[in-house]
């Protein structure tokens, strides 16, 4: 069946540094979202990309779609602490629009 | 609006035990779900529903229940709690548009604890 893959898993760095997460997915997608959890909440949705190559911004954070719509990253610039939380991808199932396959999500976490 | 709601937030069972989790949502969504949260192993759905009155199985459906009678709510049931069902669930709820798969809009989760 088709496969959300993220890496990596666990992310630590320093605020300031930068972080990136990559969303690779088994099968072609018709889009991708990007959804964020802080520790102890429940994910929000941040964006969705939908066409090849696709690139978007919100202030400190890009997110990008390949080419090949079968990957995605999500790319965060000087990070800061309210940045600390699980960023997960998802697309939907091929055989099923109304689902979305979730990745296993990247646990970032910033030093002050 | 209260956006998607969850009752309880959390609770502690009896292996053996039954319970039923209730989702709510004011946004007059067509989609609802069901999933589980493990650590290090994402979200993974246990059911969904494209309709009231209509459910289908997820990921890992099994040990669970589920049913949408009214639109706006949707029931999760254990009928015989394990301790494997220890998790934290999240309910969520979408709206269909043609050719794009809409966000998801979460609950705030129920954590379950199964002795």
């Amino acid at each position: 069946g088709q496969q959300v893959m993220q890496i990596p898993q666990y992310q630590h760095v320093q605020e300031g540094e930068d972080f990136t997460t990559y969303c690779n997915s088994s099968t072609t997608l018709s889009n991708i979202q990007w959804y964020k959890q802080r520790p102890g909440g429940h994910p929000v949705f941040l964006i969705q990309l939908v066409k090849s190559g696709e690139v978007k911004k919100q202030k400190r954070l890009t997110f990008q779609f390949g080419e090949a719509k079968k990957n995605s990253s999500l790319h965060i610039t000087a990070t800061q602490t309210t940045d600390v939380g699980t960023y997960f991808c998802a697309g939907p199932e091929e055989t099923s629009g109304s689902r979305l396959t979730f990745g296993e999500g990247t646990q970032l976490t910033v030093n002050p | 609006n209260a956006g998607v709601t969850q009752t309880p937030k959390f609770r502690v069972l009896k292996t053996g035990q039954s319970m039923t989790l209730l989702c709510a949502q004011d946004m007059n969504h067509e989609y609802m779900y069901w999933y589980r949260q493990d650590p290090g192993m994402g979200l993974r759905l246990i059911h969904y529903s494209v309709g009231e009155g209509t459910t289908a199985k997820g990921e890992v459906p099994d040990g669970y229940n589920v049913s949408r009678l009214k639109k706006q709510n949707f029931l999760l049931g254990l009928e015989s709690a394990a301790p494997s069902q220890t998790s934290v669930y999240f309910c969520a709820s979408s709206y269909p548009r043609r050719g794009v798969q809409e966000t998801q809009y979460f609950g705030p989760g129920t954590r379950l604890l199964v002795l």
